[in-house]
């Protein structure tokens, strides 16, 4: 069966820190992998995607970026933390075609 | 690009009632509509979609339904239960490109 980790489940940074978010996947060869932002009590935003390790695209940066270091692992960061960087950062696989499965997702809080 | 909408923010309910959220879409070439549900604090997980060969899907208490002429769907879960309380979210994609874009979210709130 396949699982998906993120890490840290939770950060609370100041801003103009760096940031670095961690998602793996295991049980799952070449997955697409996705990274979403869900603002406090809001809508997700899609904001990469990756297909093949080495591959990111960017749906909307949000002064973010990220990459894919290894097949089964997927990295969002940024080098200088805003305020309106906070909020719920989701992890996701693709099974199939299309069906989604999120990881529990890391909070955080930018102060 | 594709605008989902969902029309309810809030939808409160007696228990064993039934509830509906209905979404709608614009990008006509959309062919896959999942539907997620995320409870207080956590992620969201999937719970069941319909692809645009059908117009009805259905899983247990819940039941999903296509009307690709209006470019609308709606979630409808009978006999509703307190663990039901959560934001549900509508999706639509295109099977190709890897955008899966999200409905604002519907608050149910199941009241005993």
């Amino acid at each position: 069966a396949q699982t998906i980790h993120q890490w840290p489940v939770a950060e609370i940074k100041a801003v103009g820190s760096p940031l670095s978010l961690g998602c793996t996947i295991k049980g799952k060869s070449s997955p697409n992998l996705y990274w979403y932002w869900q603002a406090t009590g809001g809508t997700l935003q899609q904001l990469f995607y990756s297909i093949t390790v080495g591959q990111v695209e960017s749906v909307v940066q949000l002064n973010l970026s990220a990459s894919r270091p290894k097949d089964d692992q997927f990295i969002l960061s940024t080098e200088k933390l805003l305020l309106s960087h906070s909020g719920f950062y989701l992890c996701a696989w693709i099974q199939g075609a299309e069906t989604l499965y999120f990881g529990s997702g890391t909070r955080l809080t930018v102060l | 690009g594709e605008k989902v909408e969902q029309h309810e923010s809030t939808l409160s309910v007696r228990e064993g009632d039934s509830a509906v959220i209905n979404c709608t879409y614009t990008d006509t070439a959309s062919s896959y509509f999942p539907w997620y549900k995320q409870e207080a604090g956590k992620s969201l997980h999937f719970v069941i979609d319909i692809r645009s060969n059908v117009d009805r899907k259905q899983s247990q208490r819940l039941t999903v339904l296509l009307d690709k002429k209006a470019k609308r769907f709606s979630l409808h879960i009978t006999a509703t239960q307190p663990e039901d309380s959560a934001i549900y979210f509508c999706a639509a994609s295109r099977n190709s490109n890897n955008r899966i874009f999200f409905g604002d979210g519907t608050q149910l709130v199941v009241k005993p």
